[in-house]
């Protein structure tokens, strides 16, 4: 089945402690792709990757960290999590160019 | 938690009513609009999309319409059935090649039995 996983679904962190949310998709995409959704702001892109060590900022890339070592992963990192950070999180996936853009079920991060 | 629905503009229907979702886009030069679903607890969800050479495109229940000279777009619900309560958004791509999507903040849709 065609799926974009993202682990993990719930975490509650506390300020300053450095995490990781792991995205993996099985589809061969080239283009992945890191959002946020918050209440009343709708969904704000973090970070993107056209390819394979081939990353780039989005809206809002304060405080957060990508790499692309692989085609099929693209993990999110808070190196110094905050409470503005708080969030629902979406990696999403799609072939190049302008592929339908596929969605995982969200990662929910609460920040003490 | 906090829902995504909150704060959005609401549309509620009666089941079998067609529904009618518009969605107001920023960039005239973008060329390519999705129009995605998410219920709640859920990751948004592919309906439609249409290319910026087109007016509408029809799928199985749904039709989206595109209006460039007053950047707009809407998303057409036939039959609307509770399984369709959702927030609804629409995207556009402002990036050309680059494929950049800019999400609009969404509509709650509820669908009354």
């Amino acid at each position: 089945e065609a799926q974009v996983t993202q682990n993990p679904r719930y975490l509650i962190t506390v300020t300053g402690k450095k995490l990781t949310v792991t995205c993996s998709q099985n589809m061969n995409h080239e283009y992945m792709s890191w959002y946020r959704q918050d209440p009343g702001l709708g969904l704000r892109q973090i970070y993107y990757s056209m390819n394979v060590e081939v990353t780039d900022k989005g809206d809002v890339p304060e405080g957060y960290k990508v790499s692309r070592k692989e085609k099929r992963n693209f993990p999110l990192i808070l190196e110094s999590p905050s409470p503005n950070q708080t969030s629902l999180y979406f990696c999403a996936s799609s072939s190049f160019p302008k592929g339908e853009l596929f969605f995982g079920e969200g990662s929910r991060l609460t920040v003490l | 938690g906090e829902s995504v629905g909150l704060h959005l503009p609401t549309l509620s229907v009666q089941e079998g009513d067609n529904s009618i979702i518009n969605c107001a886009y920023s960039n005239s030069a973008s060329d390519y609009f999705i129009w995605y679903k998410q219920e709640s607890g859920k990751g948004p969800q592919f309906i439609i999309d249409i290319r910026s050479n087109m007016d509408k495109r029809q799928g199985q229940r749904v039709t989206v319409l595109l209006n460039k000279t007053v950047k707009h777009l809407s998303l057409q619900i036939a039959a609307t059935q509770p399984g369709d309560s959702a927030v609804y958004f629409c995207a556009e791509n402002s990036g050309g090649s680059n494929y950049k999507l800019t999400f609009g903040k969404g509509t709650l849709l509820t669908v009354n039995p």
